[in-house]
């Protein structure tokens, strides 16, 4: 079955610093990428879908500069988080769909993310 | 490998009839389950879980039924409405591990 995978799976760092989160689609290729963030509850929230060549488009509230999406390529999809707070600490999951079934969704395994 | 899997990626269910979704897994060690609705251009909203310890929780329309030893779930939504029609998830996670595994998704279409 298709497979997403997500790198790296947990990073702590310190307040002020920027942390890139790759979100790969291994076996087929991903025209477009979902990154979420999970709260607690296990309730997820889009952030932004990102869709190859073009820029992302963020879900309001989101703040684009702050979380910044690359999607370079039809395998990868890249989430920085720049200037990270310790409230940005969460697990962030990306997933991906096929061009032929856009509604079949393959999630990543997610990334923790620690903020000191 | 795809330790949560959805095998059927859509159904289609008349107004009123039931609707049920199923979800399979692979992992011994998953102890909860969730399911989740998502409407285009949405994310994933949260609409019922289930602990290993169940085998059955129910919340109005929606009910989940969890079978341990054939490691399978589904959903039921009895009566089925229009507004029901999206992809549905089901994901699974463990207490030694806070992180989700989703299956790929049913989508669901309720028709009058």
């Amino acid at each position: 079955g298709a497979v997403v995978s997500q790198h790296p799976s947990r990073v702590i760092c310190k307040s002020g610093t920027s942390v890139k989160i790759e979100c790969r689609s291994l076996d087929f290729q991903a025209t477009t990428m979902f990154w979420y963030r999970q709260f607690p509850k296990k309730s997820l929230m889009l952030m932004a879908t990102s869709n190859e060549g073009s820029k992302a488009t963020y879900e309001q509230g989101v703040e684009k500069d702050k979380f910044l999406i690359n999607h370079a390529s039809l395998t990868l999809s890249t989430l920085t988080v720049t200037s990270a707070h310790p409230e940005d600490s969460s697990f962030y999951i990306c997933s991906a769909s096929r061009p032929t079934i856009q509604e079949t969704q393959y999630f990543g395994p997610g990334t923790r993310l620690l903020v000191l | 490998d795809q330790q949560v899997k959805q095998n059927s990626p859509s159904l289609s269910v008349q107004e009123g009839r039931i609707s049920i979704l199923n979800c399979d897994y692979t992992n011994s060690m998953f102890d909860y389950f969730l399911w989740y609705k998502k409407y285009p251009a949405e994310g994933p909203t949260f609409l019922i879980s289930i602990s290993s310890i169940k085998d059955k929780n129910e919340d109005g329309r929606f009910t989940v039924f969890l079978n341990k030893s054939a490691k399978h779930l589904s959903l039921h939504i009895v009566p089925s409405q229009p507004g029901d029609s999206a992809v549905y998830f089901c994901a699974a996670t463990s207490n030694v591990a806070d992180k989700l595994i989703f299956g790929t998704g049913t989508r669901l279409q309720v028709f009058p």
